[in-house]
């Protein structure tokens, strides 16, 4: 079944780039997604990038897609301490039609 | 409304009890799902709902839990006889459609803690 992957753990000081990396096992997915979840809150959509492309950029958040190895990365400018949280890669449309599949989560600590 | 709506926010229950999640996803948005979130896990899908559609409830843990929505709106995920690895933050989800649109964005809820003591 489809399956998504990515590293629990991210630690980085301040002003330094994170890059959060997922990997996807359904190669007909049409939609990946990186979400954001702050401790106590919801789950609130950064960004998303169609399989079409490879690069989308969006001020401080740039997303990186190969398609080929089926690996997809978000990379964060200039991280903040308010940046710290967990970033869940998704993906749907693929085998699993509507349902969105998402990773566990990469849990950024952002050191002042 | 401006936001998906859950209730309640927090739930302590005792073992073998049921309880009742409510979801009010936001005004015409057709699709409504629920995920469930484990302590330190990933988002476990549970059941997908699309217009009057049949409910995509290949994610159900077990037939003690069950969901239903009523008049394309609002959603209730019950869990009968609760069990203590119950205990997790229950999300709702909604959005516009199944498919189509730019990237047809899910938007989440703040979630249900639910504990089973």
């Amino acid at each position: 079944g489809e399956d998504v992957e990515q590293s629990l753990f991210l630690s980085v000081r301040e002003g330094d780039s994170s890059v959060i990396n997922c990997t996807y096992t359904d190669s007909s997915s049409t939609y990946l997604y990186w979400y954001k979840q702050e401790p106590g809150a919801g789950l609130q959509l950064l960004t998303y990038i169609f399989s079409n492309m490879d690069m989308k950029q969006d001020q401080r958040l740039t997303v990186l897609l190969n398609k080929k190895d089926k690996h997809l990365s978000l990379r964060i400018a200039d991280t903040q301490t308010g940046d710290s949280a967990i970033y869940f890669c998704a993906e749907r449309g693929g085998t699993g039609g509507f349902k969105t599949i998402f990773g566990a989560g990469t849990r950024l600590f952002v050191k002042a | 409304g401006a936001g998906v709506s859950q209730s309640p926010s927090n739930k302590v229950t005792e073992k073998g009890k049921d309880v009742e999640l409510r979801c009010d996803p936001i005004s015409g948005h057709t699709a409504l799902y629920w995920y469930r979130q484990s302590l330190g896990q990933g988002l476990e899908f549970l059941i997908y709902f699309q217009g009057n559609s049949a409910p995509d409830k290949s994610g159900l843990p077990s037939d003690r839990f069950s969901a239903e929505r009523t008049g394309g709106s609002v959603s209730t995920l019950t869990i009968q006889r609760t069990q203590q690895e119950d205990s997790a933050v229950y999300l709702c989800a909604s959005s516009l459609g199944g498919s189509g649109g730019a990237g047809n964005t899910i938007y989440f809820g703040e979630g249900s803690w639910l504990t089973v003591v």
